[in-house]
């Protein structure tokens, strides 16, 4: 049971250039999350999804798309990737049931240079 | 909306120093709330929990109260440890369904450093 994995860890990308974060769980949740982590400003939320196939706009959604196709995966992707959008990214799950708690992936850490 | 305010950080304590670290919040109805903890260079992990008023979470030494009159969820432990060195972030929710989906809102965290 390896709970929220993030792949990868680390990258690096130029102004202008896409990529796609992935996240799995395999907890068999309904919901999952990703957050953004800036240095004094706690973790904001980007998008969010409740289930295969659905997906909608947190906090800070602007720069990024999102693809829940399968239930135990979440896609983040950035399709012209900006330097603000340096920043660590969690990913999140979570039961649709009692237990309120979210289980947190290891993180990316992107830079956009 | 939903906010949590966390006390500015950073906090030096030395080792077996009590620790508190303040967390007030604003949310309609009876939010959940939570402490996570963030070693250095990991994810979060969930340090302890309360989901009603008066309850008190607990976990490695540290306890939080929900103080639903002062909208308050402190953290507090009596004797810190080097090892207890990371960023705490004070966080609530409400439960799934209706329109918050157990969505996180986070408090901007506060990282304690412990000398021995």
């Amino acid at each position: 049971n390896a709970g929220v994995t993030q792949t990868p860890k680390f990258r690096v990308l130029k102004t202008g250039q896409s990529m796609t974060l992935l996240c799995a769980q395999d907890m068999n949740h309904e919901y999952m999350y990703w957050y953004r982590q800036d240095p004094g400003m706690g973790l904001r939320l980007i998008h969010y999804s409740v289930g295969e196939g659905t997906t909608a706009k947190g906090e800070v959604p602007d720069g990024y798309n999102v693809s829940r196709l399968k239930k135990q995966n979440f896609l983040l992707g950035l399709e012209s990737a900006a330097p603000s959008q340096t920043s660590v990214y969690f990913c999140a799950s979570r039961t649709s049931g009692q237990g309120p708690e979210q289980y947190f992936g290891p993180g990316t850490r992107l830079t956009v240079t | 909306g939903n906010s949590v305010t966390q006390m500015e950080g950073p906090v030096t304590l030395s080792e077996e120093a009590f620790l508190t670290i303040n967390c007030t919040y604003t949310a309609t109805g009876y939010p959940s709330l939570f402490w996570y903890v963030q070693y250095p260079g990991e994810g979060l992990q969930l340090l302890l929990k309360a989901t009603k008023a008066d309850d008190k979470g607990s976990n490695k030494g540290f306890e939080a109260t929900y103080r639903k009159e002062t909208t308050s969820f402190h953290l507090e432990k009596g004797s810190v440890q080097v090892s207890d060195s990371a960023v705490y972030f004070c966080a609530l929710t409400h439960n799934a369904g209706g329109t918050s989906y157990g969505k996180l809102t986070f408090g901007q965290g506060t990282i304690l450093t412990v000398h021995p």
